[in-house]
């Protein structure tokens, strides 16, 4: 157990519906990073925050939005659903200081399946 | 951009049988790297990272991985495997921004 939660653990929903992804990570972490894993694209990085402020994009689409919250939870929010956005969701969390002892830890994962 | 390349996309081995799994990077600069296992259904765990110093970096579960430059390389070693190692293995380079770019994938399977 990594000490990252997320719920939750599956999602199943239609295209066009909208959908929010809750990450809390562990204890002591400032920063969050969310992740996709999909069997084309394989895993892909999409956001990353630092203590409630957004500091890096990946290849997130315009359609998925994120926020991190004062307790340091974090959402995704996904929109328009399509097929294609199947997939399972890993959020990260890591301490959020330098590099040489940061190191990233990772939830269980959402999967999620649009119909 | 950083790039990560795992050519094996499958590797069987026989249980007590040693194990390489090969791992090539892209980065520009002094490349911070890792080592995720991922058992199915479950999430990434970290099995070992390297950032500077020696570059043979010993992780859990008796593995361990040598980072050699002039190739580019970072490749996973475990002198005997256990049925339980049997999951998907994942490289990764950190970015500038921290974030993690992964290779494909290795998929391990361990025969008895």
């Amino acid at each position: 157990d990594s000490g990252v939660t997320q719920t939750p653990k599956h999602l199943i929903t239609a295209t066009g519906q909208r959908v929010t992804l809750r990450c809390s990570p562990r204890s002591g972490d400032l920063s969050v990073y969310w992740y996709q894993q999909s069997l084309d694209q394989g895993l892909q990085f999409l956001i990353h925050y630092y203590n409630g402020e957004e500091r890096a994009k990946g290849n997130i689409l315009e359609r998925f939005s994120a926020q991190q919250f004062p307790d340091l939870h974090s959402e995704l929010n996904l929109s328009s659903l399509e097929l294609g956005d199947s997939a399972l969701y890993f959020c990260a969390s890591s301490v959020g200081r330098g590099r040489d002892t940061d190191t990233q830890y990772f939830g269980p994962g959402t999967r999620l399946t649009v119909l | 951009a950083q790039s990560v390349t795992q050519p094996d996309i499958h590797i069987t081995v026989s249980e007590g049988a040693s194990l390489e799994l090969r791992c090539n990077y892209s980065y520009g600069a002094t490349p911070y790297l890792f080592w995720y296992v991922q058992s199915p259904g479950q999430g990434l765990q970290l099995l070992l990272k390297y950032f500077s110093g020696d570059t043979l970096v010993q992780g859990i579960k008796g593995f361990e991985a040598e980072f050699k430059r002039s190739q580019s390389s970072f490749n996973l070693r475990k002198p005997s495997v256990h049925w339980s190692d049997a999951a998907e293995y994942f490289c990764a380079v950190e970015g500038s921004a921290r974030q993690l770019t992964f290779g494909s994938g290795t998929q391990l399977t361990v025969l008895p």
